[in-house]
């Protein structure tokens, strides 16, 4: 069945770096645009990040993120990365990866969310 | 940016009632590219409805949605016990993505 799995998450002090993973199975991963979206404790969903289905020709970022976060994807291991770096508190909370089922040719508006995985939590704190 | 705001906050309902819960937008959501997700603890979030209407695969009918341009609704028919959940709308047609604040579905 479709199936996305998060990795890599953790504690980690403000300044630091993590890297997630995302596995995707169950579909054709290099014909999908992919997304990173986040959620704070208690709080509600932000989109975070797109990559194209390509080789991710295309890549674009929420304003909290950009300069400091790059999606990347490996379509020969179906899978979805998000580089975090100079991490800072706020960007605490569960990190999902999920699937882009608009299938717009450009994702510099990309579409919505038809498959989403059970996220990895990511705790900033010193 | 367009902001969503849902409402209600949280809905207090008995399994068999019928839930509305609307989703307003900042500015028009043009070619009504809105969609709704269900969340549960500890599940992955689930698509119900993308292009403010069409109901996603596997969904079902009791679940629906309507409206355009700034104004939409999710309608759940009848609720069974599974429905309770926190439900997000989203909008696509301009970027960034952005969601709503999201409505707590509660069992009363």
């Amino acid at each position: 069945q479709v199936q996305l799995v998060e990795s890599g998450g953790g504690a980690v002090q403000p300044g630091r770096s993590l890297r997630l993973s995302c596995i995707a199975s169950g579909f054709t991963f290099s014909s999908a645009a992919m997304h990173w979206v986040r959620q704070a404790p208690g709080k509600g969903l932000e989109w975070v990040a797109v990559i194209s289905y390509d080789d991710g020709s295309q890549k674009y970022y929420g304003d909290s993120v950009r300069g400091r976060f790059t999606i990347s994807r490996d379509n020969s291991e179906n899978s979805l990365f998000l580089q975090m770096n100079s991490l800072r508190i706020e960007d605490t909370g569960v990190y999902y990866c999920a699937r882009d089922d608009f299938g717009r040719s450009s994702v510099a508006v990309p579409g919505y969310f038809g498959c989403w995985g059970r996220g990895t939590l990511v705790t900033v704190s010193s | 940016e367009i902001v969503l705001t849902q409402s209600p906050g949280t809905l207090a309902l008995s399994p068999g009632e019928r839930a509305t819960l609307s989703c307003r937008a900042s500015q028009g959501v043009s070619s009504n590219y809105l969609a709704w997700y269900q969340q549960k603890p500890g599940q992955a979030s689930r698509l119900l409805i993308y292009g403010a209407s069409t109901r996603a695969t596997g969904i079902p009918d009791r679940f629906s949605g309507s409206g355009s341009g700034t104004d939409f609704t999710l309608t759940i028919g009848r609720l069974e016990p599974e429905d309770f959940a926190v439900y997000y709308c989203q909008q696509y047609a301009n970027s960034p993505l952005t969601f709503g604040q999201g409505t707590r579905l509660e069992i009363k």
